[in-house]
């Protein structure tokens, strides 16, 4: 497809399991997002890849999250031992340009992840 | 943080315009300013941004003060579409876009 795909769309996981949250970023886009956002508030910042490298993990909550994008394209957020706290969706977002100012920015849908 | 700032709500009747303000009034002189808009149960899409001059594309134009520490995005003709979580973002010179907790616009048919 043409866009950034994320997947699975929905997760419900039991308090204290690990989950993997995959995103599909539109081919040749440099960097990569991830994103957290509860219900009634705006996307938070959790982390950036530029290629496979990760320039900036500032936003991760706590060492249970972790990213990877190993080959620069697919990426995964990886949440170990969930809690009721992470139940948020979860975006991607990709863009073709590195560290410039004019940026555009190509979301997913998100991953709606509840913990129970 | 997120740097700007947004009314929580607005209303505004179908096929009307929409002027939606915000304020940045810590903006740098290389800061663009970006709006991305968020439907309902959809991740947040590009809408328009600008540096200086006034902006139009085929969703809305951009207004831009001259001291670059206000911006109103104009939606000419409001459609049920347009229902959405209007976000103001200042950019950085990183990549990253912050997003504050944006403008939530109702259409009133």
């Amino acid at each position: 497809g043409a866009g950034v795909s994320q997947s699975p769309r929905y997760k419900v996981a039991k308090r204290g399991q690990d989950v993997a949250l995959r995103c599909d970023p539109i081919s040749g886009h440099v960097s990569l997002f991830w994103y957290q956002q509860a219900l009634g508030q705006g996307p938070e910042f959790l982390t950036y890849f530029q290629n496979e490298a990760q320039l900036d993990k500032s936003g991760l909550p706590s060492d249970r999250f972790f990213a990877e994008r190993p080959e620069g394209s697919v990426s995964t957020l990886k949440i170990q031992r969930t809690q009721q706290e992470d139940s948020a969706v979860y975006l991607c977002a990709s863009s073709p340009r590195q560290a410039t100012p004019d940026k555009e920015a190509f979301f997913g849908q998100g991953t709606r992840l509840t913990v129970v | 943080d997120a740097k700007t700032t947004q009314p929580n709500s607005m209303e505004s009747n179908e096929e009307e315009p929409v002027h939606l303000p915000c304020n940045h009034s810590t903006i740098s002189g290389t800061d663009y300013i970006h709006w991305y808009r968020q439907l309902p149960s959809q991740g947040p899409e590009y809408v328009i941004h600008g540096l200086t001059s006034n902006v139009n594309n085929r969703m809305a134009s951009l207004a831009i003060a001259e001291d670059r520490k206000s911006s109103t995005l104009i939606l000419h003709r409001a459609t049920l579409r347009d229902a959405a979580v209007y976000y103001c973002i200042e950019g950085t010179s990183y990549d990253k876009v912050i997003f504050g907790p944006g403008t939530s616009l109702s259409v009133i048919p």
